[in-house]
């Protein structure tokens, strides 16, 4: 079974810059597993912020940024602002089936 | 704009079946790819199943694979997903996704005798 791991936790002053990784137990994340990422607020369903990677979707701000960072695809969150504490889950795409990662919940403190 | 509404969630007994529907509106369906997500309560998001524009391709998550079917009907902008021998870890909220980017508010499945 496909297991898409995250980074539990993370805390990050406001204005700073965290990075979050999302990597596959069946070895490299590339391009072509189309990275996704996506942010969940308590009580409410996810929104899309990434897909294909690096894409961003209209509504998302410019200081959200996707990458592949050594073998994991990487959401970078710059200048961190308050509202951006939240729950992220990536998501890859296995030839046919998806699997999501388990979620990093980032505290901006 | 962009509506996804869910329905027919609700409590029922395990083993039992149950039809979830998502109704589409403010786009072109028939054109995009459709998800089934799941999250139970306070846990992570779980992918359940993808279907092509056209119905002709289906795939499933491993957890559900053999009881659960994803539809869809575009002539009347719905999707589907048919649950059946539902076990009590099936007990979630259910999303309908639209090609990825776009998100239903959720429908609450509670399996439990």
């Amino acid at each position: 079974q496909t297991v898409v791991t995250q980074e539990p936790s993370l805390t990050v002053s406001p204005g700073g810059t965290v990075t979050l990784t999302c990597a596959s137990s069946t070895g490299a994340v590339t391009s072509g597993y189309y990275p996704s990422w996506f942010q969940q607020k308590p009580g409410q369903p996810p929104t899309t912020l990434i897909y294909s990677t690096s894409h961003r979707q209209p509504w998302t701000p410019a200081r959200f940024s996707g990458s592949l960072l050594g073998g994991k695809a990487a959401l970078t969150l710059s200048n961190v602002q308050p509202e951006d504490e939240a729950e992220y889950y990536c998501l890859l795409y296995y030839n046919g089936p998806y699997v999501f990662g388990t979620g990093t919940k980032v505290t901006v403190l | 704009q962009v509506q996804l509404v869910e329905s027919g969630g609700g409590v029922v007994q395990p083993g039992r079946s149950l039809r979830l529907s998502c109704a589409a509106s403010g786009f072109t369906f028939s054109t995009y790819a459709m998800h089934w997500v799941r999250q139970a309560p306070g846990k992570g998001l779980e992918w359940v199943a993808i279907i092509s524009s056209d119905g002709s391709k289906k795939y499933y998550g491993d957890s559900v694979k053999g009881r659960f079917t994803i539809s869809r009907d575009n002539s009347g902008n719905t999707l589907f997903l048919q649950m059946d021998s539902l076990r009590v870890e099936d007990t979630t909220v259910y999303y309908c996704v639209r090609d990825l980017d776009f998100w239903g508010q959720g429908m609450l499945v509670t399996v439990s005798s």
